[in-house]
């Protein structure tokens, strides 16, 4: 059983469209989390989120927004996609932020914008 | 801003070495040091990890070394086997409260253990 799950694995689309990313986690965890990684294989963290408290890296534009319907799910969509959104997103969780617990991470999403 | 630095950006080591990767951080804040390990086209997967009250932890042929004076710490990696080709991502985390409890990653070493 896949712990933290993400769709599709790879994602090709035109610059301007608008894109979403489903995660799931079966872990029970209470945070999940949103990576990018860039062609240079830096990890940089986009959201981390619980039912309490969404964190925002502010680095983040604001085309790029979490959606989390229930505890075990945290989606990411992405409005008016540019060349420079091409990259593999990551979803992550974990137990919590307090005790900086393990993160688990998906597969990942490679998505290209042409 | 990186406030973690890692190196060197690649290593090839001979099979039966030993593979050493360097972290250095500013954030005097951090607390908490763990090592990512990446197969190409997997997620990262926490290898090892350590705080700041010891100066070294160790899991089979895993050590981590942690010097807070200098701030810096460092993945060992003993009798370095092919099965160990991957990108190892060091990173740091300060206590829990807002953006200081995320993790911060250096920009990762691909590791080659040659036959």
């Amino acid at each position: 059983d896949t712990a933290v799950s993400q769709t599709p694995k790879y994602l090709v689309t035109q610059m301007g469209n608008d894109k979403s990313i489903k995660c799931e986690q079966n872990l029970g965890h209470d945070t999940m989390y949103w990576y990018k990684q860039d062609s240079k294989k830096f990890l940089k963290i986009m959201f981390s989120y619980n039912n309490k408290e969404l964190i925002i890296n502010e680095t983040v534009p604001n085309r790029f927004s979490p959606k989390s319907p229930d505890k075990a799910h945290l989606n990411l969509h992405i409005n008016s996609l540019e060349l420079g959104d091409s990259a593999v997103y990551f979803c992550a969780s974990s137990q919590n932020t307090g005790l900086q617990e393990t993160q688990y991470f998906g597969p990942g999403t490679r998505l290209l914008v042409l | 801003q990186q406030q973690v630095k890692q190196s060197p950006q690649s290593l090839i080591v001979q099979k039966g070495g030993i593979s050493i990767i360097n972290c250095a951080y500013e954030n005097t804040a951090f607390d908490y040091f763990p090592w990512y390990q990446q197969f190409p086209g997997k997620g990262p997967a926490l290898l090892i990890a350590i705080r700041p009250d010891v100066s070294e932890k160790k899991e089979g042929r895993f050590t981590i070394s942690f010097n807070k004076s200098a701030k810096q710490f460092s993945l060992h990696i003993m009798d370095s086997q092919p099965g160990d080709s991957a990108t190892y991502f060091c990173a740091a985390s300060g206590p829990y409260g807002g953006s200081q409890g995320n993790l911060i990653f250096g920009k990762g070493t691909k590791l080659s253990v040659k036959p």
